[in-house]
């Protein structure tokens, strides 16, 4: 299975922007990026995911870099509702890389 | 548009008994997943439905645990006997379809705890 490697843990202050950097140097030509996040006593919610171009939605931005071996999510103003494990998984279309699998993730601690 | 619901949301058993969890994913998502999430880990995958059909059951202990899709709709999850391993968060994530870029909507969870 392709792998991501993600900081344990990461803090910023609110209303600050966060990058949340993810590294997959295994990453291969049809693995798509996905972000998810996990807030506390919830389960995962989708955030974003990008295959080669940067992308944005309402909730954040991915920049991928240009050798797509690493990339990062972008908070643009993080709020206490953003404190959350964040996942970045690859999902590819073939064999077991299919699969939604998630690591340990990245917990991102807000401080008021 | 309504969420995955899962019930119940706590469930406290005696090892060796046997539990059910339930999942209704979002109307129209043909695809459904459990996962189960030991505390301080990811969630790991245990079974995926396309409709009512199992495309993958790799990771499910197939001696203790048992899925079923009625009519591709509901599902449900059952353990029998549990034992002290089987404590965790069992998720319910559904999906519009079965593709890579079609995001996994998830419940919230049935948090087990086996004594």
């Amino acid at each position: 299975d392709a792998k991501t490697t993600q900081p344990n843990s990461m803090e910023s202050n609110e209303e600050e922007p966060v990058h949340l950097p993810c590294n997959h140097s295994t990453i291969s030509g049809t693995d798509y990026i996905h972000w998810y996040r996990q807030l506390p006593s919830q389960g995962p919610e989708y955030v974003i995911h990008g295959l080669t171009s940067n992308v944005n939605n309402r909730m954040a931005s991915l920049a991928i870099a240009e050798d797509r071996k690493s990339s990062t999510l972008i908070l643009h103003r993080a709020t206490l509702r953003d404190a959350a494990v964040y996942y970045c998984i690859l999902r590819g279309s073939g064999g077991s890389n299919y699969k939604l699998t998630f690591g340990k993730g990245t917990l991102l601690t807000v401080n008021p | 548009e309504a969420g995955v619901a899962q019930s119940p949301r706590y469930k406290i058993i005696e090892k060796r008994q046997s539990v059910a969890f339930w999942c209704n994913p979002i109307s129209g998502h043909a695809t459904l997943y459990w996962y189960q999430q030991i505390l301080g880990q990811g969630p790991k995958l245990l079974i995926q439905f396309q409709n009512n059909g199992v495309v993958d059951d790799s990771q499910l202990p197939k001696d203790r645990f048992s899925a079923e899709r009625l009519k591709g709709v509901d599902s449900t999850l059952k353990i029998q006997p549990a034992k002290l391993e089987d404590s965790a968060v069992y998720l319910c994530a559904s999906s519009l379809e079965w593709a890579v870029n079609s995001p996994l909507h998830f419940g919230n969870g049935t948090r087990l705890t086996v004594t």
